[in-house]
């Protein structure tokens, strides 16, 4: 197993490009993530997905949209790119059932720059 | 205030030290607590994770939940080259709820 893909792992953008982060999980998890890393900020919460066709807003999903069109994938966009989109971009899944801890499985991150 | 503090350090202990690190939290619905280990340029990986009050052992590393403190402890007994990581804690109010993480604390052990 594969685990968690992501690509790309480093971008630069210009302000106002877009791109689409792609994230990939062969573990048949039910649960997606995108997740955001700054400095001195830990982890902030983007977009989750539950499964095939649903998605809902995390902590901070202003700029950013998702889409989940298969269990395997759940990439992001960044439509109108801004320097605060600077940071980590993580992607993470999970298995979950009723009752259940959920452990996230996490991919190595994209290392999004905007000038 | 943020919801979780922990200091970021960073943190530079010899090899065979005993690591202490902590988070302080101020929403007493939290009931579940993680820990994630992050090495340079990764991805965060569970750790450690434990339910409510207590602590939980694995190998070398304790975690202790204090709820009447709010507040949550790793211990590393040992401390490795290896353990070298930032570690982050993470909880949430439910298994299936959002997960708020600290700022995560930088540890270097210096052979």
């Amino acid at each position: 197993n594969a685990g968690v893909t992501q690509t790309p792992k480093f971008r630069i953008l210009k302000i106002g490009q877009s791109m689409t982060l792609q994230c990939t999980q062969d573990m048949n998890h039910n649960y997606m993530y995108w997740y955001r890393q700054d400095p001195g900020m830990g982890l902030k919460l983007i977009y989750y997905s539950v499964g095939a066709g649903i998605t809902d807003k995390g902590e901070v999903p202003n700029g950013y949209n998702v889409s989940r069109s298969t269990t395997e994938d759940f990439p992001l966009r960044l439509e109108l790119a801004a320097p605060s989109q600077t940071s980590v971009y993580f992607c993470a899944s999970s298995y979950r059932r009723t009752g259940s801890t959920d452990t996230q499985y996490f991919g190595p991150g994209t290392r999004l720059t905007v000038l | 205030q943020k919801e979780v503090e922990q200091d970021p350090g960073p943190l530079s202990v010899p090899e065979g030290a005993i690591v202490s690190l902590n988070c302080t939290y101020s929403n007493s619905a939290f009931q579940y607590f993680m820990w994630y280990r992050q090495y340079s340029r990764k991805g965060p990986e569970l750790l450690m994770y434990t339910y409510s009050s207590g602590n939980k052992e694995d190998g070398r590393f304790t975690a202790q939940v204090d709820k009447s403190s709010k507040y949550i402890s790793l211990f590393i007994r040992d401390s490795q080259p290896s353990d070298s990581a930032t570690y982050l804690c993470a909880m949430s109010e439910t298994s299936g709820s959002r997960l708020t993480f600290g700022e995560g604390t930088q540890l270097t052990v210096n052979p």
